[in-house]
């Protein structure tokens, strides 16, 4: 696809129980990102993915989240036993890599994650 | 030190106006700010970034600022439209390593006809 593909674009769960969000990066792209949205607020990096270097997984709030990249492209953010303040957007971004200056980083639509 | 401070929370404008968006930050390691625009129900997009050897970058209606010493950096938009209501985030990334951007609180813009 043109842009960058999250699924599910909603996800609703009960407490306690484990949820997998999934992002497809724009293609050829080699730098991958998640934020989470909370209700009114700002982008709170995660994580960050960059070719087969280790991830930056200096975001992360609890040992309840972990992504993983599979392949150099499709990740998962994997959420266990989760809580009513993990209701967030849950955002994925990906960007060419790193070179001499910025390169824009693409948001996806994100996926929409309420915990009752 | 890693925070970037956003004001106001919301602002309303009439249609033709200039909308104001301001941002401030204390790491001098940030050398690259960007804004995005966020619709409702969608991801948010890059409109306009700066780094931090210039003082102004102009694109169509929306120009950034940049006060180095200062260490702050704002958005003007001008001619506002009803088109332009969204939520503004500004953001700053580390010099070196890699575009990880620390995303200031966002402001909702809401333009009235």
């Amino acid at each position: 696809g043109a842009g960058v593909s999250q699924s599910p674009s909603n996800k609703v769960t009960e407490k306690g129980k484990d949820v997998e969000l999934r992002c497809d990066p724009i293609s050829g792209h080699t730098a991958l990102y998640w934020y989470r949205q909370s209700l009114g607020q700002g982008l709170e990096f995660l994580i960050y993915f960059q070719g087969n270097s280790a991830p930056d997984k200096s975001g992360l709030p609890s040992d309840r989240f972990s992504a993983e990249r599979t392949g150099g492209s499709v990740s998962t953010l994997t959420i266990q036993r989760t809580q009513q303040e993990d209701s967030a957007v849950y955002l994925c971004a990906s960007s060419l890599r790193q070179g001499s200056y910025r390169n824009t980083i693409y948001f996806g639509e994100g996926s929409w994650l309420t915990v009752v | 030190q890693q925070q970037v401070k956003q004001s106001p929370q919301s602002l309303i404008v009439q249609k033709g106006g200039i909308s104001i968006i301001n941002c401030a930050y204390e790491n001098t390691a940030f050398d690259y700010f960007p804004w995005y625009q966020q619709f409702p129900g969608k991801g948010p997009a890059l409109l306009i970034a700066i780094r931090p050897d210039v003082s102004e970058k102009k694109e169509g209606r929306f120009t950034i600022s940049f006060n180095k010493s200062a260490k702050q950096f704002s958005l003007h938009i001008m001619d506002s439209q009803p088109g332009d209501s969204a939520t503004y985030f500004c953001a700053a990334s580390l010099s070196g390593g890699y575009n990880k951007l620390i995303f200031g609180a966002g402001t909702r813009l809401a333009v009235h006809p």
